[in-house]
């Protein structure tokens, strides 16, 4: 079975602060993992995949294996990072469904 | 590039009435999938559909939701009859194939009184 845990329903923090909003993850084969924002009054876009390894809006995450962890980070948050986060994961063959975990709502306060 | 298109944006019926949302996913994406977001939960999958066929629908509640893609284009979702745990977003989203791309839609609000 799949399952993406998400900690902390809400995360508030500082501008300028760093940031790390938790995601761990339970699968048994090799999943592909990925971080969804949501902001206010916008439809889920995609922020970043673990395969390609870039950095996007300054986030990034590393997937972790050993832990099963796949923690989004930024070192300077933003007021305009405020949104809802959600990390997903994507188990193999041919099968594309997405299991989302709760999600953590990120306050960036000035 | 069009992203995917769903209507309503906003529906309120009463509990044991009908609703339909409707697709329509971006040209060319053979996959096609309604999610389900309860409030303060992360979406969940209901129903995947390959071209006009069904990959997975282990977690529609088949007793009440219906949905269907004809041509492998537009797809529709139903619920009949709607109960009030059903008031939840239903997002649509595609992708190619490969389920690389994957694009949602602005999603359709529920509101069951």
């Amino acid at each position: 079975a799949q399952r993406v845990t998400q900690p902390e329903k809400l995360l508030s923090v500082f501008k300028g602060a760093p940031v790390e909003l938790k995601c761990n993850y339970s699968y048994s084969g090799s999943p592909e993992l990925f971080w969804y924002v949501q902001y206010s009054r916008q439809r889920l876009q995609l922020l970043l995949r673990h395969i390609s390894r870039e950095s996007i809006k300054g986030f990034t995450a590393d997937l972790n294996k050993g832990e099963t962890s796949f923690h989004l980070k930024k070192p300077f948050a933003q007021e305009e990072d405020s949104a809802m986060y959600y990390c997903a994961l994507m188990g193999g063959g041919s099968n594309y469904k997405l299991t989302f975990g709760k999600g953590t709502l990120l306050t960036v306060n000035p | 590039e069009a992203g995917v298109a769903q209507s309503p944006r906003y529906k309120i019926i009463e509990k044991r009435q009908s609703v339909a949302f409707w697709c329509n996913p971006i040209s060319g994406h053979a996959t096609l999938y309604w999610y389900q977001q309860i409030l303060g939960q992360g979406p969940k999958l209901l129903i995947q559909f390959q071209n006009n066929g069904v990959v997975d629908d282990s977690q529609l509640p088949k007793d009440r939701f219906s949905a269907e893609r004809l041509k492998g284009v537009d797809s529709t979702l139903k619920i009949q009859p709607a109960k009030l745990e059903d008031s939840a977003v239903y997002l649509c989203a595609s992708s190619p194939r490969t389920g690389r791309g994957y694009t949602f839609g602005s999603g359709t609000r529920l509101t069951v009184v």
